[in-house]
């Protein structure tokens, strides 16, 4: 069976520091692979999304960028946090088409 | 006007009863349909998947879809505490794009 693993869990960042964010698929070939961001109370925002090794789509342009270096690793990074990158940050699979996703564990990141 | 609507709640109802959740959708050529629970500080988990108009059941959980009107539900049935939670809809538009309401909260009371 197929299996998605996030990490780390928690994060407190300082503003301005790096951030790196961590997302692998298990049991599962070329998945089409999703970062998503949920603000406080808020709803599922799309930040990036990847068909295959090195084909990103940004959804939303802003601090952050993505990478695939693995068919089936994903990648969320920024070179400088802001405070208003904090949030629960989700990483989510499917095999494509008009399947559902299947989302990985979450990272509540906080920039103070 | 938003893609997926929902309404954010909190929507009340006691144990055991019927807790009835809805759904419209803009798009018409939206094809897969979805509902997904999340606990509170929890990522969301999928609980139901239609794709065709009509109802779907499994267990105390049935989907109703109705693409003339554009809008799915989910009912559940004999409700429980343990069903309290925040429920998405999300909705496949026609470049298979996955689009997510924001959310009803539902609370099931003693």
């Amino acid at each position: 069976s197929q299996t998605i693993h996030q990490w780390p869990a928690t994060l407190v960042q300082p503003v301005g520091s790096p951030l790196s964010l961590e997302c692998t698929v298990e049991g599962t070939s070329n998945p089409n692979l999703y970062w998503y961001r949920q603000a406080a109370g808020r709803g599922l925002q799309l930040l990036f999304y990847s068909v295959g090794i090195g084909q990103i789509s940004s959804e939303v342009p802003q601090n952050l960028s993505a990478s695939r270096p693995q068919d089936r690793q994903f990648i969320l990074s920024s070179k400088k946090l802001l405070l208003s990158d904090s949030g629960f940050y989700l990483c989510a699979w499917n095999p494509g088409g008009d399947s559902p996703l299947h989302f990985g564990n979450g990272t509540r990141l906080t920039v103070t | 006007q938003k893609e997926v609507e929902q309404n954010s709640g909190p929507l009340s109802v006691p144990e055991g009863a019927i807790a009835s959740l809805n759904c419209t959708y803009s798009d018409r050529g939206s094809q897969s349909f979805f509902w997904y629970r999340q606990y509170s500080g929890k990522s969301p988990e999928l609980i139901m998947s239609i794709y065709s108009n009509g109802d779907k059941e499994d267990g105390r959980f049935t989907a109703q879809l109705n693409k003339a009107s554009q809008y799915v539900s989910l009912l559940i049935r004999d409700s429980q505490p343990s069903d309290s939670a925040t429920y998405l809809c999300a909705v496949t538009g026609t470049a298979s794009k996955l689009t997510f309401g924001t959310g009803t909260r539902l609370q099931v009371t003693l």
